[in-house]
C-alpha cells in the first residue's frame, strides 16, 4: 500500500538557520506530492506541490523537488524565521477522483529568535 | 478563495451523547472528507464523500457516521461519544482539475468527551 515517511520531530532551530525535513514515499504510478503546514490552533494549509518528476514546488521561501528515482520530496528553506514555527506534513495523492490522500505523521518545527 | 467552515471550534460533550460536527464549503466541490488528528498519529481518514448521499469508509470509521444531504455540507456524527473520541477533527474538500487534486481544510473542531 501507499505510505509516507517523514522525518520525526521535533526540530528546533535558531532564526536564519537552514531547514531540511526529509520525506520519502511508496506509491505506484505517478502521484502528486504536497507539503501542508499547520500553524498553532489552525487547520492545514497548502504550502507547495509538485505533480510530476523533477518538478520543484516553492512558496514563502520553501522548496521541494519531486525525485522519482529516490521517491523523495524533501522540504528545504535556506533561512527560517520565527513565524515558520508550525507542523509540516508531507502528503501523497495518487490522483484518483476520489481524492484519497496519504499523510506523513507531521514534523513539528520550532524556530527561536 | 475557497472556504471550508467548521461551525464548532471547541466542544465539550459527555460520554454517551450524540455529537454532530458540521462542515460547509462554498466552492461546489464534490469531494469532502473528515479526518481526526492525534499527537504522534498524524491525520487519519474517518469517512469521505464523493457526491451527495454517497459516502465511503476511511481508515477508522468505527464509532462514526456521516451525512451528505447537500453538496456543500458534510456532517460527522458520533452516535454515542466516548472518551477515546476526544480529538481534533478536520474537515476538507477537494478541487479536481487539469492540474490534479487540491485539498482545502477547515480550521478544525476540538472535541473533548468527558
Amino acid at each position: 500500500g501507499d505510505s509516507v515517511t517523514q522525518m520525526e520531530g521535533p526540530v528546533t532551530l535558531s532564526e536564519e538557520a537552514c531547514l531540511t525535513i526529509n520525506c520519502t514515499y511508496t506509491a505506484t504510478g505517478y502521484p502528486s506530492l504536497f507539503w501542508y503546514v499547520q500553524y498553532p490552533g489552525e487547520g492545514l494549509q497548502l504550502l507547495l506541490k509538485a505533480t510530476k518528476a523533477d518538478d520543484k514546488g516553492s512558496n514563502k521561501g520553501f522548496e521541494a523537488t519531486y525525485r522519482k528515482e529516490t521517491t523523495s520530496f524533501h522540504l528545504e528553506k535556506g533561512s527560517v524565521q520565527v513565524s515558520d514555527s508550525a507542523v509540516y506534513f508531507c502528503v501523497v495523492d495518487r490522483g484518483s477522483t476520489l481524492g484519497r490522500l496519504y499523510f506523513g505523521r507531521g514534523t513539528q518545527l520550532t524556530v527561536w529568535p | 478563495d475557497v472556504k471550508v467552515t467548521q461551525s464548532s471550534r471547541y466542544l465539550v460533550k459527555r460520554t454517551g451523547e450524540k455529537v454532530f460536527l458540521e462542515c460547509v464549503q462554498d466552492m461546489d466541490h464534490e469531494n469532502m472528507f473528515w479526518y481526526r488528528q492525534d499527537p504522534g498519529l498524524g491525520l487519519r481518514l474517518i469517512y469521505f464523500s464523493y457526491d451527495v448521499k454517497m459516502k465511503e469508509k476511511g481508515d477508522i470509521p468505527e464509532g462514526y457516521s456521516v451525512s451528505r444531504e447537500k453538496k456543500e455540507r458534510f456532517s460527522l456524527i458520533l452516535e454515542s461519544a466516548s472518551t477515546n473520541q476526544t480529538s481534533m477533527y478536520l474537515c476538507a474538500s477537494m478541487r479536481h482539475d487539469d492540474s490534479g487534486n487540491t485539498i482545502y481544510f477547515g480550521e478544525g473542531s476540538w472535541l473533548t468527551v468527558v
